[in-house]
């Protein structure tokens, strides 16, 4: 399977806990992007590497979350000190850079988070 | 505030039936329109999209159509199928790579 992959699909926390999320996108794709969703609502943007370098930032993406992407490849979302109000599946998209109009950006299947 | 919105969140379409889904936006800005298809416990899936420079994109059964003095887009799938039941997100694209979605409709193609 050569989609976007998320590890792991399933995380079960107590508030306070520190969890991270991993995510494999496409192997050519060098655009990758968090969303996180949460009942109700559509996919909210988080924030967006072009290779290593993260390039925006939503203002969802309080000081309590942080992302890496240390070799432009795979990439972990890190949130300390969970709250109940983190709760929510956290989705990772990959895309190709260059030509604006081909960057469809296509997803993963999900961590889904509920902090306890 | 919600700039891309769908304004029905569920749909309800006979088996070979169109089924028609809509979108409207805020931001003039917006330069790539997209629609996702998502099953539960699934990623969305990427299903077709369309450039705002055009007013028509169409790949098999799926078209979208998009009126820009409206700030509007529609997703026409003809004929509809059982299997097309999912939540559709439309979202929409400016600038800096992040998609705007739409808080999503529900379709249910029933037999």
């Amino acid at each position: 399977d050569t989609g976007v992959s998320q590890d792991p699909r399933h995380k079960i926390t107590k508030r306070g806990q520190n969890v991270t999320f991993r995510c494999d996108p496409i192997s050519e794709h060098n655009r990758l992007y968090w969303y996180r969703q949460t009942l109700g609502q559509g996919p909210e943007f988080l924030t967006y590497f072009q290779n290593e370098a993260q390039l925006e930032k939503s203002r969802l993406l309080s000081n309590r979350f942080s992302a890496e992407r240390p070799k432009g490849s795979f990439s972990t979302l890190e949130i300390q000190r969970t709250e109940q109000g983190d709760s929510a599946m956290y989705l990772c998209a990959s895309s190709l850079g260059g030509d604006r109009s081909r960057n469809e950006q296509f997803f993963g299947p999900g961590t889904r988070l509920t902090v306890l | 505030d919600q700039q891309v919105k769908q304004n029905s969140p569920s749909l309800s379409v006979q088996e070979g039936r169109i089924s028609i889904l809509n979108c409207d936006y805020t931001n003039s800005m917006f330069d790539y329109f997209l629609w996702y298809k998502k099953y539960p416990a699934e990623g969305p899936t990427f299903l077709i999209s369309i450039s705002s420079i055009k007013d028509k994109n169409e790949d098999g059964r799926f078209t979208v159509f998009l009126n820009k003095s409206a700030k509007h887009l529609s997703l026409h799938i003809v004929p509809s199928q059982p299997g097309d039941s999912a939540v559709y997100f439309c979202a929409a694209r400016w600038k800096v790579n992040a998609l705007n979605f739409g808080k999503g409709t529900s379709l249910l193609v029933t037999p």
